[in-house]
C-alpha cells in the first residue's frame, strides 16, 4: 500500500537548520508530486511547498522562499525538506503528503506520520 | 498568495444536526478547492476535492459545493465521529489553507 514514512523528531537551536526526510513506498516514486505542510502547536495547517520527484522542480510558499529547500533522491525514493535559519516560531509538526494520482492539485490523500521539530535555546 | 477565509471559526452542534462551513477565497480559484478533517494528534484526512468530488471511502453525508470564490462543506447528519477541525485548501496557485473550523459537541 502507498506509504510515507518520515524521519524522527528533532530539537534544534535558533539559527540552525533542520532536514526532514520522507521515504515513499507502494507506488512509482517519480509519478506523484509531494507536498510539505506544517502545523505549529494549537495552530492551523500551513502549506510550505511542493516538489516534482521526477525532475526535481519545486514551488515554495512565498513565506518560506529563501529558507526552505526540497530535494529528492530517486535511488531511495526519499524526499527531503530542509529549513534554515530556524526560529522559535518554526516549532511545529512537519508533514509530507501526496495525492495518490497524477492530479496533485486534487488535494492530499496520503500523509506521513509527521515529524516534530522543536526550536529552543 | 491567495487568502482563504473560513467561517465560522468554531461551531457547536448536536448529533443529527445539519452543519455548513463556508470558505471564501480572496480571488477566483475556479473549482480548485479541497476540504480536510483533522482530529487531535492525527494527520488531516481528505474529504472533498475539486470543490464537490467525494474522496473514496468518505461517507456520503459529507458534500461540497461552490466555484469561483465561495465554497461550502455540508455534513447532512452529524455523527459522533465528525467532531473535529475542518480546513479548506486552495490548489489553484501554490496552495493555501483556511484557518480552520472547530466543530464541537453541543
Amino acid at each position: 500500500q502507498v506509504q510515507l514514512v518520515q524521519s524522527g523528531a528533532e530539537v534544534k537551536k535558533p539559527g540552525a537548520s533542520v532536514k526532514v526526510s520522507c521515504k515513499a513506498s507502494g507506488y512509482t516514486f517519480t509519478s506523484y508530486y509531494m507536498h510539505w505542510v506544517r502545523q505549529a502547536p494549537g495552530q492551523g495547517l500551513e502549506w510550505m511547498g511542493i516538489i516534482n520527484p521526477s525532475g526535481g522542480s519545486t514551488s515554495y510558499a512565498q513565506k518560506f522562499q529563501g529558507r526552505v529547500t526540497m530535494t529528492r533522491d530517486t535511488s531511495t525514493s526519499t524526499v527531503y525538506m530542509e529549513l534554515s535559519s530556524l526560529r522559535s516560531e518554526d516549532t511545529a509538526v512537519y508533514y509530507c503528503a501526496i495525492k495518490d494520482s497524477p492530479y496533485y492539485y486534487y488535494g492530499m490523500d496520503v500523509w506521513g506520520q509527521g515529524t516534530t521539530v522543536t526550536v529552543s535555546s | 498568495d491567495i487568502q482563504m477565509t473560513q467561517s465560522p471559526s468554531s461551531l457547536s452542534a448536536s448529533v443529527g444536526d445539519r452543519v455548513t462551513i463556508t470558505c471564501r477565497a480572496s480571488q477566483s480559484i475556479s473549482s480548485y478547492l479541497n476540504w480536510y478533517q483533522q482530529k487531535p494528534g492525527k494527520a488531516p484526512k481528505l474529504l472533498i476535492y475539486a470543490a464537490s468530488s467525494l474522496q473514496s471511502g468518505v461517507p456520503s453525508r459529507f458534500s461540497g459545493s461552490g466555484s469561483g470564490t465561495d465554497f461550502t462543506l455540508t455534513i447532512s447528519s452529524l455523527q459522533p465521529e465528525d467532531f473535529a477541525t475542518y480546513y479548506c485548501q486552495q490548489s489553484y496557485t501554490r496552495n493555501t489553507f483556511g484557518q480552520g473550523t472547530k466543530l464541537e459537541i453541543k
